[in-house]
């Protein structure tokens, strides 16, 4: 596609229920990160894909965050047992490059979960 | 570790004032350093970006940044506001420092544009 799709763009679920957001990255971007905006803060690092490999997860929240690229293309963010914290945009980037210009991201919309 | 530190939440100016978004930030190592913008129900778009090569870094939209690593900063400048400009403005770091090339962004400020 000609940019990051991600899906849905707003989810609202019920605290304990188990949520799942889908990044589809520009077609042949090596990298792949997640990243979480909460109100009024910039985003933060969950994790970070170099084709189908989980390179970093050093940002994941907890162990109810589990981000998955199995076929080095489509990435999904799955969080188990949501809680109020959790309430936020998911913020999906990729990049055609890898090492020293990885910073060169481009974002999709981002997904707005809220957790009631 | 790296971080980033941008001053001031919001940042007002009238259409046709100089915009000065101030950044500085922390790294063990030689950055590279970029600013993004997101436009309202948008995803963050890059504005410009710092390589190593020239310190004065020139973006879209007449933005334009100066590394000065003396200062640890990277402020981002428009010599002219126009009221498209109101957006929200991000300023990233990213280094080796572990391992990987990890963006680490600011918390961002907004800018407000008064005709």
């Amino acid at each position: 596609g000609a940019g990051v799709s991600q899906s849905p763009r707003y989810k609202v679920a019920k605290r304990g229920q188990d949520v799942a957001l889908r990044c589809d990255p520009i077609s042949g971007h090596v990298s792949l990160f997640w990243y979480q905006q909460a109100l009024g803060q910039g985003p933060e690092f969950l994790t970070y894909f170099q084709n189908e490999a989980q390179l970093d997860k050093s940002g994941l929240p907890s162990d109810r965050f589990f981000a998955e690229r199995p076929e080095g293309s489509v990435s999904t963010l799955k969080i188990q047992r949501t809680q109020q914290e959790d309430s936020a945009v998911y913020l999906c980037a990729s990049s055609a490059r890898t090492g020293a210009n990885t910073g060169e991201l481009f974002f999709g919309e981002g997904s707005r979960l809220t957790v009631l | 570790a790296q971080s980033v530190t941008q001053l001031g939440s919001h940042v007002s100016v009238s259409e046709g004032a100089l915009v000065l978004l101030r950044c500085n930030y922390s790294s063990s190592v030689p950055p590279y350093l970029f600013w993004y913008v997101q436009y309202p129900n948008q995803g963050l778009q890059l504005l410009l970006k710092y390589t190593s090569a020239a310190t004065l870094v020139k973006g879209i939209n007449g933005f334009e940044a100066e590394f000065k690593k003396s200062e640890t900063s990277f402020h981002l400048t428009k010599p002219s506001a126009h009221m498209s400009d109101a957006a929200e403005y991000f300023c990233a770091v990213s280094d080796q420092s572990g391992g990987s090339y990890i963006p680490t962004f600011g918390r961002g400020t907004s800018l407000i544009v008064h005709p």
